[in-house]
């Protein structure tokens, strides 16, 4: 499949283990955060989002936290799938744009 | 419901041509938003439409333009191709317009492979 980015950080861990992505985000004044899930070959996907005037959301099997004063962002995943290997990007809202972050490489190994 | 679809999939270009690449929003869906991808930036954000009208616009040189129009499909160009242009370039749609405050969201289409050689 297409590499979807070089020199990523890499987390791998085994199926059925938590997984844990963390995230710095650049504007202090952004309120709006996304997390995105990019497998390869395809574009990202939306997982979960939160506003800033919140810490914690959780969805299906997946929970973000915010820090609104380390300027962190955290996407949790509870008992990791195969089908969870991929890419996972967080995204700040600047306006009508997203600024992404770099993104986390998650490979599930069974 | 059909998802954003990208034309084409893949393309090769050479240096000092152009290429228009196209992105068929979500049915319904007025906002249309190009991002470019590649390994060393990462996602950027070019450009974003809605009813027509560019809202706003990321920080890449005038080469790169756009255009929606009237059915809310749109277009991107790139003039005079640069070896850097080769990225995979993302469309993303949403419904009502993208205000990225939590109102709505955006879906991405798969994307177009540029190769510039």
């Amino acid at each position: 499949g297409e590499s979807v980015g070089l020199h990523l950080p890499t987390l791998s861990v085994q199926e059925g283990d938590n997984s844990i992505i963390n995230c710095a985000y650049s504007n202090s004044a952004s309120d709006y955060f996304i997390w995105y899930k990019q497998e390869s070959g395809k574009g990202p996907q939306f997982i979960i989002d939160i506003r800033s005037n919140m810490d914690k959301r959780q969805g299906q099997r997946v929970t973000v936290l915010l820090n609104k004063t380390v300027k962190h962002l955290s996407l949790q995943i509870a008992a990791t799938q195969p089908g969870d290997s991929a890419v996972y990007f967080c995204a700040e809202t600047l306006g009508y744009a997203l600024n992404f972050g770099k993104g986390t490489s998650l490979l599930v190994t069974p | 419901k059909a998802g954003v679809t990208q034309t084409p999939r893949y393309l090769i270009k050479t240096r000092g041509q152009q290429v228009t690449l196209s992105c068929s929003p979500i049915s319904g869906h007025r906002s249309v938003s190009w991002y470019q991808q590649t390994p060393g930036q990462g996602l950027q954000f070019l450009f974003e439409y809605f009813s027509e009208t560019q809202r706003n616009k990321g920080n890449f040189p005038g080469r790169f333009s756009g255009r929606q129009f009237s059915n809310s499909r749109s277009e991107m160009n790139v003039s005079t191709l640069e070896l850097g242009d080769s990225a995979l370039y993302l469309c993303a749609s949403s419904l009502r317009g993208w205000r990225g405050d939590g109102t709505d969201t955006q879906y991405f289409g798969p994307g177009t492979r540029l190769t510039v050689l």
